[in-house]
């Protein structure tokens, strides 16, 4: 059973492009969490989806920041316009139960640069 | 609300044990930890649910004291595979997954021969 996968492990971003970084869950996982990690930092929490729909999107910046679960393939958050200051690793966690009380499986993460 | 991690960083010998805390100040359904080394994903140790629960896990254990909205992580005989950074993560809600996990900023365990 493969881990969590996420790609590109490494992207380089001009200010105002835009970002997409992947996230297939394990299998059998219909959980998924982005997380937002800066050096010294926590993992800081972004959004919670399940198949298709967006369960809790708090952590996650109004604009420009979007992320999808569809049906079919992987888990995708989007960074529209990206800046400097979204430069960080962004890892994406999957689980068969809701994260509060399972166990969650991390992907390696997806580290942004934005020049 | 991040919960506070102490200390920030330890540096030990093999052999040696490790204490490390993780307060809220709000009350807590129940509490994660996980270890990440430089570079790699966070992998998860254990779970802590609202009940004042004691866990192991090799010579890795945890408390919760739900009263005190207190865990702690404590490593034994310290190995040199325990080097990395521990992350607690606290949800105050009690199941149904409608909050992602909040985890302090981790404290940096360092473990020399």
């Amino acid at each position: 059973n493969a881990g969590v996968m996420q790609n590109p492990r490494h992207l380089v971003r001009r200010r105002g492009q835009e970002a997409r970084l992947r996230c297939s869950p394990m299998k059998g996982h219909s959980h998924v969490y982005w997380y937002r990690q800066l050096p010294e930092e926590g993992l800081k929490f972004m959004v919670y989806l399940q198949k298709e729909n967006i369960i809790d999107e708090s952590g996650m910046p109004k604009e420009r920041f979007s992320a999808e679960f569809p049906k079919e393939g992987p888990s995708i958050l989007r960074i529209q316009q990206v800046v400097r200051g979204d430069s960080a690793a962004y890892f994406c966690a999957s689980s068969p139960v809701p994260g509060d009380i399972g166990e969650l499986f991390f992907g390696e993460g997806s580290r942004l640069t934005v020049l | 609300q991040q919960p506070v991690q102490s200390p920030q960083a330890v540096i030990l010998r093999e052999g040696e044990d490790a204490v490390i805390n993780c307060s809220s100040s709000k009350a807590l359904y129940s509490v994660h930890w996980y270890r990440q080394k430089h570079g790699e994903a966070p992998v998860f140790l254990m779970i802590l649910l609202k009940g004042g629960e004691q866990k192991g896990h090799e010579k890795i254990s945890a408390s919760f004291n739900e009263k005190k909205q207190q865990s702690s992580l404590y490593l034994t005989a310290s190995q040199l595979s325990y080097s990395g950074t521990y992350f607690c993560g606290t949800d105050m809600y009690s199941g149904g997954g409608a909050d992602g996990l909040t985890f302090g900023k981790g404290t940096h365990l360092i473990i020399q021969p």
